[in-house]
């Protein structure tokens, strides 16, 4: 069983939709996490990150984290064809910068 | 500012072969991390160098090393290259010691062993 699970997808949905994005993971030692998005022939960017149990809003984009369930999601409002792209959850343990990533999500808005 | 940048784009090799793979980090970054991305899954860490000692591996083996330079830009060497090394190799580059700080990818360089 992988450390984080990612439903590969792909996910469409039309313009305007909320999307939403989930992962889950095992290892409860994780303490932060990240969504990245990687377009097609790119490198991932990173979109939210956050480390407490909560929600955290930028613009168009929440990202939830629920530690006691081991579940994080990622919602993205009124989504663009822009948007269009693979989504990547990763988190990491307190100390250094080793990403353990999922799978990735394809996400295709279409217009 | 100049972003993270990798050399080669492409790469084909054959199997037994050896590859070497460049980075350069983003300005003012010490500490550069290294993923394969085999197609259709996610990055998977390789390992890390921050001020040219490694500083931590995933779960690869030895014939994949690394360097890197004082002026940070760094090296991923695989020797005896297998066919399942055909991946994306992601550079990532990050300042600041074992805190948060958040990694800039390059667009990484695609490797085919044939």
């Amino acid at each position: 069983q992988k450390e984080v699970e990612q439903d590969p997808g792909p996910l469409s949905v039309p313009e305007g939709a909320i999307v939403s994005l989930n992962c889950t993971y095992s290892n409860s030692a994780f303490q932060y996490f990240m969504w990245y998005r990687q377009y097609s022939r790119k490198g991932p960017e990173l979109l939210m990150y956050t480390y407490s149990s909560g929600n955290k809003e930028d613009g168009r984009f929440t990202a939830q984290v629920d530690k006691s369930s081991k579940y994080i999601s990622l919602f993205i409002r009124d989504s663009q064809p822009s948007d269009s792209a693979t989504y990547l959850c990763a988190m990491r343990y307190g100390a250094g910068n080793m990403l353990t990533f999922g799978g990735g999500t394809r996400l295709m808005v279409k217009p | 500012e100049t972003g993270v940048t990798q050399s080669p784009t492409h790469l084909i090799k054959t199997r037994g072969q050896q590859v070497t793979l460049r980075c350069s980090s983003q300005s003012g970054h010490n500490t550069v991390s290294w993923y394969q991305q085999a197609l259709g899954q996610g990055p998977q860490f390789i390992f890390q160098y921050y001020r040219e000692e490694e500083n931590g591996r995933g779960n690869f083996p030895p014939r994949f090393s690394g360097l890197q330079f004082p002026n940070y830009s760094s090296e991923l060497n695989v020797n005896a290259l297998e066919l399942d090394d055909s991946a994306l190799y992601l550079c990532a580059s990050s300042s600041g010691d074992f805190s948060y700080n958040e990694q800039f990818f390059g667009p990484g360089t695609r490797l085919t062993v044939l």
